[in-house]
C-alpha cells in the first residue's frame, strides 16, 4: 500500500521568503501522478502544483516549484516570495490507478 | 463552470440520528469521489464513482454508511444511525476519465458534527 508522509506539521516563514515543505512516500509503482494542494482556513481544497512520475523536469507554476527525487521517493514543495495568501494547510498527495493517498498535512503560517 | 458543491455546508445532528449529504460534481467529470477529513489531518479515501457505478469502497465505510450516484450525475452519501466518531469534514471531489487528467477538483465540504 501506498503511503505518504509529511514530516513538519507546522511551519512558518516571513512575508517575501521562500519556504520548503517536505514529502515522502512509499510506493512499487513506476508511473504515478504527486500532487501539492492547498487548503486555506475555512476553505475549500485547491491545486497547488502536479508532477507525472515519468517526467523528470521539475514542475513549477509562478511561484511554486517542486523538487521531484524518484529514486529518493521525496516531492518537495518550494513557495518563492511567500504571501500573506499562502497560509493554509498543505497536503501532497500521492496517485496511481484509482486511488489518491494524501498526507497529515503541514499547516503553513505566513507572517508579515 | 461553477465546480464542486456539496449541500449542507455544515449538518448539527444527535447521535442515532440519519444523515444525508450531496455533492454535484462538475458537469463533464465522470469520476466522483467522497472522501473524510477529521481535524488537522488529510483526507481519506472512502468511495469513488465512476459514472452511477460505485467502483471502490474504503474499509472506512462501515455498513451504517452507503453512498449512490443514481444517475451518474449528483452523489449522495447517507450514515446511518451516526455516532460521535462520524463528527468529520465530508469532502467531495470530482475528475475526468481522461488521461492527463488525473487531477481532482473538490468541493467545500460538509462539515457533520454528531451531539
Amino acid at each position: 500500500a501506498q503511503t505518504v508522509t509529511q514530516s513538519q506539521p507546522e511551519m512558518s516563514v516571513q512575508e517575501a521568503e521562500t519556504v520548503t515543505l517536505s514529502c515522502t512516500y512509499d510506493t512499487s509503482e513506476n508511473n504515478y501522478y504527486l500532487f501539492w494542494y492547498k487548503q486555506p482556513p475555512s476553505r475549500q481544497m485547491i491545486l497547488v502544483i502536479r508532477q507525472e512520475a515519468y517526467k523528470q523536469q521539475n514542475a513549477t507554476e509562478n511561484r511554486f516549484s517542486v523538487n521531484f527525487q524518484k529514486a529518493a521517493k521525496s516531492f518537495s514543495l518550494k513557495i518563492s516570495d511567500s504571501q500573506l495568501g499562502d497560509t493554509a494547510m498543505y497536503f501532497c498527495a500521492f496517485f496511481y490507478g484509482q486511488n489518491f493517498v494524501f498526507g497529515p498535512g503541514t499547516r503553513l503560517s505566513v507572517l508579515p | 463552470d461553477t465546480g464542486v458543491s456539496q449541500d449542507p455546508r455544515h449538518k448539527i445532528t444527535k447521535r442515532g440520528q440519519n444523515v444525508t449529504f450531496r455533492c454535484d460534481p462538475i458537469s463533464e467529470h465522470n469520476r466522483l469521489y467522497w472522501y473524510r477529513q477529521t481535524l488537522g489531518q488529510g483526507p481519506e479515501f472512502l468511495t469513488y464513482f465512476q459514472n452511477e457505478a460505485q467502483l471502490e469502497k474504503s474499509r472506512l465505510l462501515s455498513d451504517r454508511f452507503s453512498a449512490e450516484r443514481p444517475k451518474g450525475s449528483f452523489s449522495t452519501l447517507e450514515i446511518q444511525r451516526t455516532e460521535q466518531g462520524d463528527s468529520a469534514m465530508y469532502l467531495c471531489a470530482s475528475r475526468s476519465i481522461d488521461r492527463g487528467t488525473e487531477t481532482q477538483y473538490f468541493g467545500p465540504g460538509t462539515r457533520l458534527l454528531v451531539l
